[in-house]
């Protein structure tokens, strides 16, 4: 079956470790996002990339950092520097400016 | 940036009633989504709709670009159409914050 996958569904670290969080799509899609959503709000873009060996920085960067050596793969790390990193993590792809599709995403809760 | 605004922000409903969801944006946009986040937090496409009108069972959507807004109908209202519904606009994706539905049985 075509779609997205995220892994894993929850994840809990110990403040001041990084942490990487898997993206894979199988749509054969351009593009690949990704966002963090926090309790009660709408979605913020982190990073976004249209094309493999490249990506932009989205609104809220900072403390983040992405790779797309594949088209199919588009990990998210979560580094130390990211002041409040717990949160729920949202993947997307689409063809090139069209309609994006979510994965299933990433609970991630750092103490 | 363009500014994404939803209502209303929350909506209380009886099953089987009908609803209408508004997002009002600031600037021409070429892409526009309505999703339904479920509560287990899954992001469900409903409608791609830059322009015009779509429809799809119970639910449908039109939007007006030259006034900047689209509307997201929803008809004989499910216990399982219960969520948040989100509007998002542009390749980037812009989102509202989104409208909190709930329906009664």
């Amino acid at each position: 079956d075509g779609g997205i996958t995220q892994s894993p569904k929850y994840l809990f670290r110990k403040e001041g470790q990084n942490v990487t969080l898997s993206c894979e799509q199988n749509l054969n899609h351009d593009a690949m996002y990704w966002y963090r959503q926090d309790p009660g709000q709408g979605l913020r873009l982190i990073y976004y990339s249209q094309i493999v060996n490249d990506f932009q920085k989205g609104d809220i960067a900072e403390g983040y950092s992405v790779s797309r050596e594949k088209k199919e793969s588009f990990p998210l790390t979560v580094t130390s520097a990211q002041k409040n990193p717990t949160a729920f993590y949202l993947c997307a792809s689409s063809r090139s400016g069209w309609e994006q599709y979510f994965g299933p995403g990433t609970r991630l809760t750092v103490t | 940036g363009i500014q994404v605004e939803q209502s209303p922000p929350d909506l209380i409903l009886q099953e089987g009633a009908n609803s209408t969801l508004r997002c009002n944006f600031s600037d021409s946009v070429n892409n526009l989504q309505w999703f339904h986040q479920n509560p287990w937090g899954q992001l469900i496409n409903l409608f791609y709709i830059p322009s015009g009108t779509k429809q799809n069972g119970r639910l449908s959507a039109t939007t007006v670009a030259t006034e900047r807004y689209s509307l997201l109908y929803i008809s004989s209202s499910q216990t399982t159409d219960s969520g948040v519904y989100f509007c998002a606009v542009e390749d980037k994706i812009i989102f509202g914050k989104g409208t909190r539905l709930h329906i009664l049985p």
